[in-house]
């Protein structure tokens, strides 16, 4: 498949403190990107996009930022709770394609 | 507003065995998407399906199949398990299909073991 997981990453965060997560996407055609929260037992859960245009868009508690040049994205969670803790991933969808594709994903851990 | 739903939660079948996996889109969705999701890997593109046509599949093999109906809920069949099929299955819809910037919504799957 496109997407092939052999270790997920962990990143552990005091509460209280911001988290970053990053995805190096694949696919230099891609204009549109999704961050995906999954927690325990649940399907993934749609947090914000972006489309291609746009280097940066704030939602609630979250900011994701997209750098082009290098093929990167990332997650900005201010003031982390423990109900953040999950696995995140990126999924990206190449112009005027059905597919999207998914990195494997980072575990967050929120320490109390 | 409903979100995606499948049924069981939970499948436990034998080698051999078929299994058949149901997914309701949200409404309004036209697109519904499967994955497999096993431990330790990533999202695994199985099927699309947009207006009750087969418009794409992943690398898997035929016993892997589906259907969608006239109101657009959709079926995942897989025939003579294996059991490298235990997964977390998920279904996907979205309000498009065409790949105009439309995300995906996800169920919260259904987990099949083969034993």
């Amino acid at each position: 498949g496109e997407s092939v997981g052999l270790h997920l990453p962990t990143l552990s965060v005091q509460e209280g403190d911001n988290s970053i997560i990053n995805c190096a996407y694949s696919n230099s055609a891609s204009d549109y990107f999704i961050w995906y929260k999954q927690e325990s037992g649940k399907g993934p859960q749609f947090i914000i996009d972006i489309r291609s245009n746009m280097d940066k868009r704030q939602g609630q508690r979250v900011t994701v930022l997209l750098n082009k040049t290098v093929k990167h994205l990332s997650l900005q969670i201010a003031a982390t709770q423990p109900g953040d803790s999950a696995v995140y991933f990126c999924a990206e969808n190449p112009s005027g394609t059905y597919k999207y594709i998914f990195g494997t994903g980072t575990r967050l851990k929120v320490l109390a | 507003e409903a979100g995606v739903t499948q049924s069981p939660t939970h499948l436990i079948k034998t080698r051999g065995q078929q299994a058949t996996l149901r997914c309701s889109p949200i409404s309004g969705h036209t697109s519904v998407y499967w994955y497999q999701q096993a431990l330790g890997l990533g999202l695994q593109f199985l099927l699309w399906y947009d207006e009750g046509e087969e418009r794409n599949r992943g690398n898997f093999p035929p016993r892997f199949s589906g259907r969608q109906f006239p109101n657009y809920s959709s079926e995942l069949n897989v025939n003579a398990l294996e059991l490298e099929d235990s997964a977390l299955y998920l279904c996907a819809s979205s309000l498009r299909g065409t790949g105009f910037n439309s995300p995906l919504h996800f169920g919260n799957g259904t987990r099949l073991t083969v034993t």
